[in-house]
């Protein structure tokens, strides 16, 4: 299980910044790269990045100069920070994880998403 | 705009046998697996179909896969109420080098 958790309003211009937990498994499983996506409201989902138990992260060209995501394994957590955010980052954030090798993996696990307003 | 597409809508009355189409191109769709996911607003979005036509334990065989070329499709059988959700197909992306979504199709069950 994966459960999201941060702050639901963030001023723009300012960081935007969540963690996931794992539950029911372990982060350094091998295999798995864990993930964070958005939904910005009546869109698709857009995949924003992923990292791998040893820190190896890939991310979305088109947020990659703004979001940095870490992982804490002794916590069972990943998390995401995305830099100097404006409205249009207002979005419900998901984490999952996204099954090896990526050319042909899925998400198999989600969390439930949170709900993250840029709005001062 | 999703380099994806997927139609906005479709429907069906119970019973009935519905189709979602999923259309991309040689980047994505035509050399990779399409997998599938169900997505009720406000839940956790779940995965439905994986490697273009495998379902996950637990998902029950009403639903099915393919894939030709560069588009794929999902099939619902036997509609059911509880059916009624968002569906998207998903696929790697060279020129994403990352998952690439359709922008989703919202399922009406009349």
């Amino acid at each position: 299980q994966l459960q999201e958790s941060g702050p639901g309003l963030v001023k723009p211009s300012q960081t935007l910044s969540l963690t996931c937990t794992v539950s029911g498994g372990f982060i350094s499983t091998a295999g798995y790269y864990w993930s964070w996506l958005r939904q910005h409201s009546g869109k698709g989902l857009e995949w924003i990045g992923y990292i791998y138990h040893s820190g190896s992260s890939y991310y979305n060209p088109s947020l990659k100069s703004r979001l940095s995501i870490s992982v804490d394994t002794s916590k069972n957590q990943f998390s995401l920070n995305l830099s100097s955010v404006t409205a249009a980052d207002t979005a419900v954030y998901y984490c999952a994880r996204f099954t090896r090798p990526h050319w042909s993996g899925y998400f198999d696990s989600w969390g439930q998403g949170t709900l993250v307003t840029v709005s001062s | 705009q999703s380099v994806v597409t997927q139609p906005p809508s479709a429907s069906g009355t119970p019973g009935q046998r519905v189709t979602i189409s999923c259309s991309g191109s040689s980047s994505n769709i035509g050399s990779y697996s399409v997998n599938w996911y169900q997505h009720l607003p406000g839940t956790a979005p779940k995965l439905l179909i994986y490697g273009n036509s495998q379902r996950p334990s637990g998902v029950p065989d009403r639903f099915s896969g393919s894939k030709s070329g560069t588009s794929a499709s999902l099939a619902i059988s036997g509609l059911q109420s509880e059916d009624e959700a968002d569906y998207y197909c998903a696929a790697w992306d060279d020129s994403l080098n990352g998952p690439v979504f359709g922008g989703g199709t919202k399922l009406t069950v009349l």
